[in-house]
């Protein structure tokens, strides 16, 4: 089956610094790959989408200076939470589509859970 | 703007029961719905995925259908066991791809 790793799955930071959180398809390659954010008891919000080579589209209300989203390869894509903040403390899981075009079917990581303090 | 609600948000079931998921979704047109599950603190699981034009999808005792014109979806579980213990999530995958709010199962021994 398609693997999807993420990494690290808990980082505690103080606030002020940039965290790296990296999103890598193991056996299949992503053209494109999604970010959510989920906060206690609340459902998957998708941050932004990030495909091969090109910039993120974001979604409405997130900070793309603040959310830095690099997908430099087909297996590898980066979230940078930069100048975090408590506020910011939140599971972030990423997601990759295998297939070619938007039936494809989505593969995710196990998430990393952010805390700021 | 594509809405997604799931009901009940919170199912107890003792072992062994039979059970449906609801999840409906405001905008029919849709490449597909994929049912999820998610363990408490960890990543998402996909279970099936229904492409628009399919009815269902079956895997083991997960029964999943698609009635995409009334924007709905079910999730049957026969013989609920306690380790179906989850948050069960279903997404839409149109324009975007949005979840729902999820239902919270206990299945006890």
């Amino acid at each position: 089956g398609a693997v999807v790793s993420q990494h690290p799955s808990r980082v505690i930071c103080k606030s002020g610094t940039s965290v790296k959180i990296e999103c890598r398809s193991l056996d299949f390659q992503a053209t494109t790959m999604f970010w959510y954010r989920q906060f206690p008891k609340q459902s998957l919000m998708l941050m932004a989408t990030s495909n091969e080579g090109s910039k993120a589209t974001y979604e409405q209300g997130v900070e793309k200076d603040k959310f830095l989203i690099n997908h430099a390869s087909l297996t590898l894509s980066t979230l940078t939470v930069t100048s975090a903040h408590p506020e910011d403390s939140s599971f972030y899981i990423c997601s990759a589509r295998r297939a070619g075009g938007p039936t494809g079917e989505l593969f995710f990581g196990e998430g990393s859970r952010l805390t700021v303090l | 703007k594509q809405e997604v609600t799931q009901i009940p948000a919170a199912l107890s079931v003792p072992e062994g029961e039979n059970l449906v998921l609801n999840c409906s979704f405001t905008d029919s047109a849709i490449y597909n719905l994929q049912w999820f599950r998610q363990d408490p603190g960890k990543g998402l699981t996909s279970l099936l995925l229904i492409q628009s034009s399919q009815r269902e999808q079956t895997s083991g005792r997960l029964n999943a259908s698609l009635d995409k014109s009334s924007g709905r979806s079910t999730l049957y579980i026969a013989a609920s066991q306690p380790g179906d213990s989850a948050t069960y999530l279903c997404a839409v995958r149109g324009q975007n791809f949005v979840f729902g709010p999820g239902t919270r199962l206990s299945v006890l021994p």
